[in-house]
């Protein structure tokens, strides 16, 4: 069974906290993506990566950086957590055009 | 740029009955992929169907199929004999089909609840 793994699912941090969220994918999957879920909003992507160490800007990057050190691993940081990132993370996979894999979802709670 | 829209917030549909999810989006590419997501209460996200652009015949997946219009730039989800269990959050994406941009965009989503 496919698998996109998120490290938490809840998570409270406090304002000006660093901030990681880990996701893994078993399925050697060349791309994976960072989404902020807002309600009203839908999905908007922060950033992506089609290969190791590579990463792009999404729509939404300001206050985010990545890490991919390893294929099956993507890393978003918040270098200062603030509170209008209080938000819904959904990471996913994907080996080229087709269907997107997501995790589970970590609901970040910034107080 | 691609672009999403679904210009529908909420929907009632009543068991057993179809429902339409309207999806129109634009884009400058001419080979692109247009998916529809699930998303009940739990939060996960799950694929439901997925249209090429140069795909000649509108795909089917069970009690879901995706109404391609591709002049009209819509791509509208029909769900047939609509079940309780389909009451979710429903998003409609697309992606470029080029290496290195196959980054989903998304439009804003629909909440459908069924009505017994």
């Amino acid at each position: 069974d496919v698998k996109v793994t998120q490290s938490s699912r809840y998570l409270v941090k406090r304002t000006g906290e660093k901030v990681f969220l880990e996701c893994v994918q078993d399925m050697d999957h060349e791309n994976m993506f960072w989404y902020r879920q807002d309600p009203g909003l839908g999905l908007r992507l922060i950033y992506f990566s089609y290969d190791v160490k590579m990463k792009e800007k999404g729509d939404i990057p300001e206050g985010y950086s990545v890490s991919r050190e390893k294929k099956e691993r993507f890393s978003l940081i918040l270098e200062s957590a603030s509170t209008n990132q209080t938000s819904m993370y959904l990471c996913a996979s994907t080996r080229s055009v087709g269907e997107a894999f997501f995790g589970q979802g970590t609901r970040l709670t910034v107080v | 740029a691609q672009k999403i829209t679904q210009t529908q917030p909420g929907m009632f549909v009543q068991e057993k009955e179809a429902v339409t999810l309207d999806c129109t989006y634009d884009t400058s590419d001419p080979s692109y992929g247009l998916f529809w997501y699930k998303q009940p209460s739990s939060g996960e996200m799950i694929f439901l169907i997925y249209q090429g652009s140069y795909d000649q015949q509108n795909a089917t997946e069970g009690r879901y199929s995706l109404n391609f219009q591709k002049a009209r730039k819509s791509a509208n989800l029909v769900i047939s004999a609509s079940q309780l269990g389909d009451s979710a959050m429903y998003f409609c994406a697309m992606s470029r089909t080029g290496a290195g941009s196959y980054q989903l965009t998304f439009g804003k989503g629909t909440k459908l609840s069924v009505i017994p």
